[in-house]
């Protein structure tokens, strides 16, 4: 199916533990970005990439490690998680000039991790 | 550093017309976007203002003026359908060129009643 696709759906996981979130998009979207979203913050960028092998710290990237070896794929990966990493991820998808329409972001369904 | 202002909420009537202000406090931005998100969904575009002026797309419409560092989204003939949060945000540029680092107000909630 075309799109973009997080997996999984819903996480929880424990204090310390390693926890990798997958995104998935079908377009060939050069850029792609991945937020955290908590009530009162509304989105915030945690690592963005501008192409394979090209990622950049957003606001706030501590404690979050992120790679994308192809383009359709970028993981998001929790080293060891904390409680305050409990969040609703949504991982985003947008083409550079030339490829289509710019302006859009296309989000995920995301994922809702809880660090217990 | 970036920032985007909004009010945390806002109430409306079914038909109403409402106007959610954006405030910023950035620079070298390429253009503003809106985005809606339902609760418990994605967030989808809205409008994109990449000059100053007026953008209508349907019963939405989106303004931008960069010299008074303000946008806001005008929603028309609300719908129950409508309530919704909706978040403005800028495109910066990245490092690598082109705009396409996207950063988010807090967002809006709004709320409409029969």
């Amino acid at each position: 199916d075309a799109g973009i696709t997080q997996s999984p759906r819903y996480k929880i996981t424990e204090t310390g533990r390693q926890v990798t979130l997958m995104c998935h998009q079908t377009w060939s979207h050069s850029y792609m970005f991945w937020y955290r979203q908590d009530l009162g913050h509304g989105l915030r960028l945690i690592y963005y990439s501008a192409a394979a092998d090209i990622t950049d710290k957003g606001e706030v990237p501590d404690g979050y490690v992120v790679s994308r070896s192809k383009t359709e794929n970028f993981p998001l990966t929790l080293e060891s998680a904390t409680r305050s990493q409990t969040s609703v991820y949504f991982c985003a998808s947008r083409a550079k000039p030339g490829q289509g329409t710019v302006a859009e972001a296309f989000f995920g369904q995301g994922t809702r991790l809880t660090v217990v | 550093g970036q920032s985007l202002e909004q009010p945390s909420e806002v109430t409306a009537v079914e038909g109403a017309i409402v106007q959610i202000n954006c405030t910023y406090q950035t620079s070298g931005f390429y253009g503003l976007s809106w985005y809606q998100q339902h609760d418990g969904g994605a967030p989808t575009f809205l409008s994109y203002n990449a000059l100053d002026g007026l953008e209508e797309t349907g019963r939405f419409s989106s303004f931008l003026s960069r010299s008074d560092s303000y946008g806001y989204l005008l929603l028309q003939e609300l719908q129950m359908k409508d309530s919704a949060s909706y978040f403005c945000a800028v495109s910066l540029p990245l490092f690598s060129g082109g705009y396409n680092k996207l950063i988010f107000g807090a967002g809006t909630r709004l709320a409409v009643h029969p």
